[in-house]
């Protein structure tokens, strides 16, 4: 079991440019969590998905930020118009259901 | 507010001693988990309770639902439990407490 996947490890973008990031869950877990990390905030939720229906996403900025999954073995970030404060780790996350999470080693963004 | 607050939010050990962990919870939760962030920013599961206690190895961990708090205990501490402990509980999300800063030193 490789265990989540995340992709790119590292991004480094400009300011205004478009990020997008990409996980894959662990075989057979149904629901996918996507959180964000900075040493100010600490770990803050975004969104999650169950079965790959978006069930909650009060965590998600609204104008720029947008989760999908549009299959069950990857889910995206994507960040639109991006600002030095959108850099941050990116942490993906699925579980059997909402159970017990497994992370994956983040996609650290960088936004100059 | 904050849903979970976790203390001490740093903490120095020598190896072969041991603390505690807190945990406490100001809405319900269904169960807590605990991770261990280690140098390369990976979170790594430690356990998941909905309720009682687990042992696994040097880390015993327990849930008191009831009180709302749940604690992880760490005997025999190590140089590789170094690291940022964090406690999760499960209610409508997942919310995390501040991370615990573990430094053991020899």
């Amino acid at each position: 079991n490789a265990g989540v996947i995340q992709t790119p490890r590292h991004k480094v973008t400009g300011k205004g440019q478009e990020a997008t990031l990409w996980c894959e869950p662990i075989s057979g877990h149904s629901a996918v969590f996507w959180y964000r990390q900075t040493i100010v905030q600490g770990l803050e939720f975004l969104t999650y998905f169950r079965n790959q229906a978006p069930i909650d996403d009060s965590g998600m900025p609204k104008e720029r930020f947008s989760a999908q999954m549009p299959n069950q073995s990857h889910s995206t970030l994507k960040i639109q118009s991006t600002q030095p404060q959108d850099s941050a780790v990116y942490l993906c996350a699925s579980s059997f259901d909402t159970g017990q999470l497994y992370f994956g080693e983040g996609s650290k963004l960088t936004v100059l | 507010g904050d849903q979970v607050e976790q203390s001490p939010s740093a903490l120095s050990l020598h190896e072969g001693t041991g603390s505690a962990l807190r945990c406490n919870f100001t809405t319900t939760m269904r169960a807590v988990q605990w991770f261990q962030q280690n140098s390369r920013g990976s979170l790594i599961n430690l356990f998941y309770l909905a309720s009682g206690t687990k042992e696994n190895g040097r880390l015993k961990s327990t849930f008191n639902s009831k009180e709302s708090y749940s604690t992880l205990h760490i005997r025999d501490a190590q140089l590789e439990d170094s690291g940022t402990y964090f406690c999760a509980g499960t209610g409508s999300k997942l919310s995390f407490g501040k991370g615990a800063k573990l430094t053991v030193s020899p």
